[in-house]
Order: structure tokens, then sequence, then C-alpha cells
């Protein structure tokens, strides 16, 4: 089946750095990604999403690049906090006929340091 | 705020065991999903459906079966647990025609 993989299972960074969180789709055809924080003991939350037909889009201290040539995936995460510390996850949406199913990735672990 | 309710936290059920994991949501969303969580692996799409009494095989359904009798209930059934199925469950629904997927909490089961 199709899959949808990150490159590093987990990512250690300084506080107040910025973070790059990476992705590799295998889909051409999905036209629909998010990102998603998992925090421990918690379900994945929401944090961004974007359209195939776009190559970026900005949240609130997030940003999500998306390389459709390369079918590669990125999330920015700026000024890094504490809060920030979790598993992070990247989807694909695979529409199955009657409704779009999301893939996800393997999840890269984000660790802040003080 | 969306409200993605499983039943229980943790879950701890002998071999052989038919078990019943039930999530509810409060939003009328149309779309609801069973993902189940494992080390390593992320989240693999179990059986996920579209609309009541529908339901479509995600990407391991063996071993599984699901129940939607009412829009805001989705029920996950083992069968006959193995301790292979031994992980953390995860409930999500979504409106139709909109791909953000809310999850639940998750249900932590283990088969002994």
């Amino acid at each position: 089946g199709e899959s949808v993989g990150l490159h590093l299972p987990t990512l250690s960074v300084q506080e107040g750095d910025n973070s790059i969180i990476n992705c590799a789709y295998s889909n051409s055809a999905s036209d629909y990604f998010i990102w998603y924080k998992q925090e421990s003991g918690k379900g994945p939350q929401f944090i961004i999403d974007i359209r195939s037909n776009m190559d970026k889009r900005q949240g609130q201290r997030v940003t999500v690049l998306l390389n459709k040539t390369v079918k590669h995936l990125s999330l920015q995460i700026a000024a890094t906090q504490p809060g920030d510390s979790a598993v992070y996850f990247c989807a694909e949406n695979i529409w199955d006929g009657n409704t779009g199913k999301l893939i996800f990735g393997q999840g890269t672990t984000l660790q802040v340091k003080p | 705020d969306v409200k993605v309710t499983q039943s229980s936290r943790y879950l701890v059920k002998r071999t052989g065991e038919k078990v019943f994991l039930e999530c509810v949501q409060d939003m009328d969303h149309e779309n609801m999903f069973w993902y189940r969580q494992d080390p390593g692996l992320g989240l693999r799409l179990i059986y996920f459906s579209y609309d009541v009494k529908m339901k479509e095989k995600g990407d391991i359904p063996e071993g599984y079966s699901v129940s939607r009798e009412k829009k805001e209930r989705f029920s996950l059934i083992l069968e006959s647990a193995s301790t292979n199925q031994t992980s953390m469950y995860l409930c999500a629904s979504s409106f139709s025609g909109r791909r953000e997927a809310f999850f639940g909490q998750g249900t932590r089961l283990t088969v002994v």
C-alpha cells in the first residue's frame, strides 16, 4: 500500500531554535496533507494543513512546505518551546471512492532542550 | 470544540475474549475511523465508515470488525483477542468532504 514516511525518528533542538521536521510521501494523487502533534497520553491534534495546489502555508509559529516534484513535506516550528515537545505525524489524504482517508507516517519525536 | 470520546483509556483482556472498543463523537460528523498505533509503525487504518451502517476496510482489517448503527457511534470489535492486538487504538471523525480528522484520546489495550 501507499506509505508516508518521516526522515528521522527523533529530533533534538535547543529551546528558542527553529525546528524542521521532514516527511516523504509516495502517492502522487494525494490532494491534501496534514501535520498532527501528539503529546504523551493524548490523541493526535491538528496543527496545520496544506492542499496539493499550494506550496507553502503559514500558521502561528508553524509553516508547512510542500514540494510535489520530490514528494516532500516539511513542518517548520519557529522559536521552539518546551511545550512543542511531542511526536509529530504527517498524513496524506487519499480518496477511496466515497470519502478520503488519512494515511500517516511513522512519526518524529521532537525533544526540546532547555 | 469537537469532542471524540473513547469509552476506556486502558483495557486488559484475555486471549480469546471478544472485545468492544466504543467511540462517540458529538459534532455530527459523517466519517469515522479506527486506527491502531504501534512504536515505529505510526498510525495504521483498520476500518472506516462514511455513513451509518456503511463500513470500509482500511489497511489492516484482519482480526477486526466494526459496527455503526448510529451516526455518532463507531465500535471496533475484536472477535477473538490475540496478544498481537495489544496496541493503542485511536478513533477519529471528520465531516464528509473535509479531510481534517479529530481524534479521541486513545484506548491502550493489553491482551494477555
